[in-house]
């Protein structure tokens, strides 16, 4: 059974930067994209990112100049950077398997989300 | 950037019933690039339908997709106290990826 689990702080305070770790168990992160997928209090979804076992990654445009992604395999994680936060990053992050892979072309795992708060 | 809207934003029905959500694209989508998802207060969204119109492993034929180019849907028939959620539409037809910004089937 493959589980994804996001792990980080929970407070950032505004102009520092926001580090998440996805710990995935049950699969072996050299398959698959990683993807990270945040959720503002009360609004939709958008997708922040991709990572591959390469370290190759595509960013959102609206996002890519404040984010980063990394993979580690040794540890079957990745993770994500999200430099000089305001309170608009405020919300759940999720990270989230690109099943193509196998056929399926959509977030077909999620982690449970980690709730990250900008404030001072 | 595609654009996904969905709607309506609200649907009030009663267990027993079908729920109809529609998802409209600001240009045409690939239909393999389509999927659904279903979210619970308080919980991560969980896969339904991708490809537009293929259900996710283990879900009840209840729920069905459907639509081509610019107007998808969702199809939830004889409603189940646990269906009643909030559900988001999503694209890959290129970056970024995008979500339409959800319908909540609540109970009437």
């Amino acid at each position: 059974q493959v589980q994804l689990q996001e792990s980080g702080p929970g407070l950032v305070k505004p102009s520092e930067t926001l580090s998440l770790t996805c710990t995935v168990s049950g699969a072996s992160i050299t398959t698959y994209y990683w993807n990270w997928i945040r959720q503002a209090p009360g609004k939709g979804l958008e997708w922040i990112g991709f990572i591959y076992h390469s370290g190759s990654a595509l960013y959102s445009p609206s996002l890519k100049s404040r984010v980063s992604m990394s993979v580690d395999t040794s540890k079957n994680q990745f993770s994500l950077k999200v430099s000089y936060v305001t309170a608009a990053d405020t919300a759940v992050y999720y990270c989230a398997r690109w099943g193509e892979v196998h056929g399926v072309k959509a977030f077909d795992i999620w982690g449970q989300g980690t709730m990250v708060t900008v404030s001072s | 950037e595609i654009v996904l809207t969905q709607s309506p934003g609200t649907l009030s029905l009663s267990p027993g019933e079908t729920a109809t959500l529609s998802c409209r694209a600001s240009q045409s989508v690939s239909s393999s690039n389509l999927a659904w998802y279903q979210q619970k207060f308080g919980q991560a969204p969980r896969l339904l339908i991708y490809g537009a119109s293929s259900r996710a492993t283990g879900l009840p034929d209840r729920f069905s997709g459907s639509g081509f180019g610019t107007d998808f849907t969702l199809t939830i028939t004889r409603l189940e106290p646990e269906d009643f959620a909030v559900y988001f539409c999503q694209h890959y037809d290129g970056s970024p990826l995008t979500f339409g910004g959800g319908t909540k089937v609540e109970i009437k």
